[in-house]
């Protein structure tokens, strides 16, 4: 089976381009979560999808954010216009979505987007 | 404010050694608390998921305890090998209004030398 895909890998973008990550999760997953690790600080949340819907977005910086998971399968990412600040690695990562929400979430290997 | 804070920054071990990383927190209402594994360059990998009721858990040569009264938890490791250099990260998921909030540790950088 297959794991949580992110593409690209490595994104190098000039300050004010518009970058567009992508994640697909394990099949049959419904919920489906991007996080952010900037450098040297922890990964944080962004925001978590059920399905097609958008059930947590508080982690999202800014407005320049968007996201979106049409059909309930893979998610993007859009940062425009990127800021030097928003250079990080961001991962995807998806769970069946159990009762009491202890369920495991599979992690993709993450973008590296840098911004110049 | 909800935390996690995580000890050491980083440990290196001698190969067939057994250690210990501490994870404190803050989070409040808890949920459930997870250890992961990061290799350089890859996503984190579940080790281990503890709720409330749990106080410790094992998976393989891993073994994570809970003590939700003192809100720490930790992560023992026996016979390490040198595969295990990685950064582990304590998690933990506090119980909102709009669904579930996941603070991550900032992780403990374990290097295992020969």
């Amino acid at each position: 089976e297959a794991g949580v895909t992110q593409f690209p890998s490595h994104s190098v973008i000039e300050k004010g381009q518009t970058v567009t990550l992508r994640c697909d999760p394990i099949s049959g997953h419904d919920n489906l979560y991007w996080y952010r690790r900037v450098m040297g600080k922890e990964i944080k949340f962004l925001l978590h999808f059920v399905k097609e819907s958008k059930q947590d977005e508080s982690g999202m910086p800014n407005n320049r954010f968007l996201a979106e998971r049409t059909g309930g399968t893979y998610s993007t990412l859009k940062v425009q216009p990127a800021e030097l600040e928003d250079s990080g690695v961001y991962f995807c990562a998806s769970s069946l979505g159990l009762a009491g929400g202890s369920d495991e979430q599979y992690f993709g290997p993450g973008t590296r987007l840098t911004v110049t | 404010k909800n935390q996690v804070e995580q000890s050491p920054q980083s440990l290196i071990i001698l190969e067939g050694k057994n250690c210990t990383l501490q994870c404190n927190y803050t989070v409040s209402p808890f949920s459930n608390l997870r250890w992961y594994k990061q290799d350089t360059g890859r996503g984190p990998v579940s080790l281990t998921i503890m709720t409330f009721s749990e106080n410790t858990k094992s998976n393989g040569r891993y073994t994570a305890t809970l003590d939700a009264d003192t809100k720490q938890s930790s992560l023992h490791i026996t016979a390490s090998q040198l595969s295990d250099s990685a950064s582990y990260i304590c998690v933990v998921s506090a119980r909102g209004t709009g669904g579930f909030k996941t603070i991550f540790g900032a992780g403990t950088r374990l290097f295992v030398k020969a």
